[in-house]
């Protein structure tokens, strides 16, 4: 089945260490983004990409940055970790025509000590 | 800017009994809304979904609702059963800013 797929699914770094996030998909979708999941504020959006050559900020992206590969790849980098960018971290995919939904991967579980 | 609000933050309801969870949102040139449930340590998945020039969709026990002037729409579960327990999220699709924007999900627990 075509999927989306997040490496790594757990992760503990240390603070001020360099990390990457994963995310890989078979959909054939050209949009791809990530959010972040925290406790009572549901999930926020970080950075999104409509296809390799456009890539854009959300809500919350001080402190991350993102790779677009390829169509089917998307990066999420913090270049120097700290504790509250402990969080839930999802990436997601949407086709730009016809049906709209958004399919998520199954998340990786980063926690920075 | 985008915003939407979701409301109540927990619910819980006796199984059998129906239960709401409702959202606002900020942006008139919104015009999809879909909603996703996530299960405990599980990936958020789509529930159901409603477009803008519709005022309600139904697909068996969960039906969703939308009012495009008060820029509310709704999530109604009747007949709760144990397993509808998790955590739901209303979403706002925007055209204008190809963004998707979550609100801040309703834990929902269905007592037996």
């Amino acid at each position: 089945d075509a999927d989306v797929t997040q490496t790594p699914r757990n992760r503990i770094t240390k603070t001020g260490k360099r990390i990457m996030l994963e995310c890989s998909q078979t959909k054939g979708h050209d949009r791809m983004y990530w959010y972040r999941q925290d406790p009572g504020l549901g999930l926020r959006l970080i950075y999104y990409s409509f296809d390799v050559k456009d890539i854009n900020k959300g809500e919350i992206s001080d402190g991350y940055s993102v790779s677009r590969q390829a169509q089917a790849k998307f990066s999420l980098s913090l270049e120097s970790a700290i504790p509250n960018q402990t969080a839930l971290y999802f990436c997601a995919t949407r086709s730009s025509g016809g049906k709209t939904e958004a399919f998520f991967g199954q998340g990786t579980r980063l926690t920075v000590v | 800017g985008e915003n939407v609000e979701q409301h109540p933050s927990t619910l819980s309801v006796q199984e059998g009994d129906s239960a709401v969870i409702k959202c606002t949102y900020s942006d008139s040139a919104s015009n999809y809304f879909p909603w996703y449930k996530q299960e405990l340590g599980k990936r958020p998945q789509l529930i159901i979904d409603i477009r803008s020039n519709v005022g309600e969709k139904k697909d068996q026990r969960i039906a969703v609702t939308l009012n495009k002037t008060a820029k509310h729409f709704s999530l109604h579960i009747t007949e709760t059963q144990p397993e509808d327990s998790a955590v739901y999220f209303c979403a706002v699709w925007m055209d204008s800013s190809y963004k998707l924007i979550f609100g801040s999900g309703t834990r929902l627990l269905v007592r037996p």
